[in-house]
């Protein structure tokens, strides 16, 4: 069946520091992929998606690229910012219309000043 | 628009008390799921509905758990008798599904302490 990895955190990182978190699914067809990003105390919403490969998604800084050779769709940002710190989520649909999301087990991030 | 709306936001019950938590999707969505989150576990997707009809409830743990909507703008997760385990975050969300695009809009979820 359909799943989603993604790396285990906490991830701990410096003003302005670069920032990775990988994520790779496995998935039948041609799935939507997705990051969402919780505050705490928030629900969910959504970061960035890409629905084909070599779509990129991109908002607020973040980016991240469908790469369906790799089966990979890691979170990028060249500069975080302490109202970055969240729990991050990768996530897949299936391409028809009304598929449920699989969601990775999220990655919290923490930056310090 | 809103947003996606749950009541209440937080739910403090004893061991045997019935909960039920209350979800208001998008206008207009015409997908709405349920969704638990707990440290163990993650994100579990408990049910899910399209046009009001329940679609798969195979994430529903037990039979203690019950989900209704009984109409396109309010659906209802009842828990009967609740337990100390049931204590998570619960949240709602809702999309209005396309071909290539489940994007989904969550609520804030209502956490639950069970005692």
């Amino acid at each position: 069946g359909n799943s989603v990895t993604q790396m285990e955190g906490p991830v701990t990182l410096s003003e302005e520091a670069f920032l990775t978190i990988n994520c790779t699914y496995t998935a039948t067809g041609y799935p939507s992929l997705f990051w969402y990003v919780q505050y705490p105390g928030e629900g969910l919403q959504l970061l960035l998606k890409a629905t084909k490969a070599d779509d990129k998604g991109s908002n607020k800084g973040f980016e991240a690229t469908y790469r369906k050779e790799t089966t990979s769709f890691h979170l990028e940002k060249g500069s975080v910012q302490v109202s970055d710190s969240a729990v991050y989520f990768c996530a897949l649909s299936g391409y028809q219309a009304g598929t449920a999301l699989i969601f990775g087990k999220g990655t919290t991030l923490s930056v310090s000043s | 628009d809103a947003g996606v709306i749950q009541s209440p936001r937080h739910e403090v019950t004893e061991m045997g008390q019935e909960v039920t938590l209350r979800c208001k999707p998008i206008s207009g969505h015409d997908y709405l799921f349920w969704y638990r989150q707990t440290m163990m576990r993650g994100l579990e997707l408990l049910i899910y509905f399209n046009n009001n009809v329940p679609i798969d409830d195979s994430g529903m743990p037990e039979d203690r758990f019950s989900a209704k909507m009984p109409n396109a703008s309010f659906s209802t997760l009842k828990i009967q008798p609740s337990e100390p385990r049931d204590s998570a975050v619960y949240f709602c969300a809702s999309t209005l599904a396309r071909v290539g695009s489940n994007e989904q809009f969550f609520g804030p979820g209502t956490r639950l302490t069970v005692l």
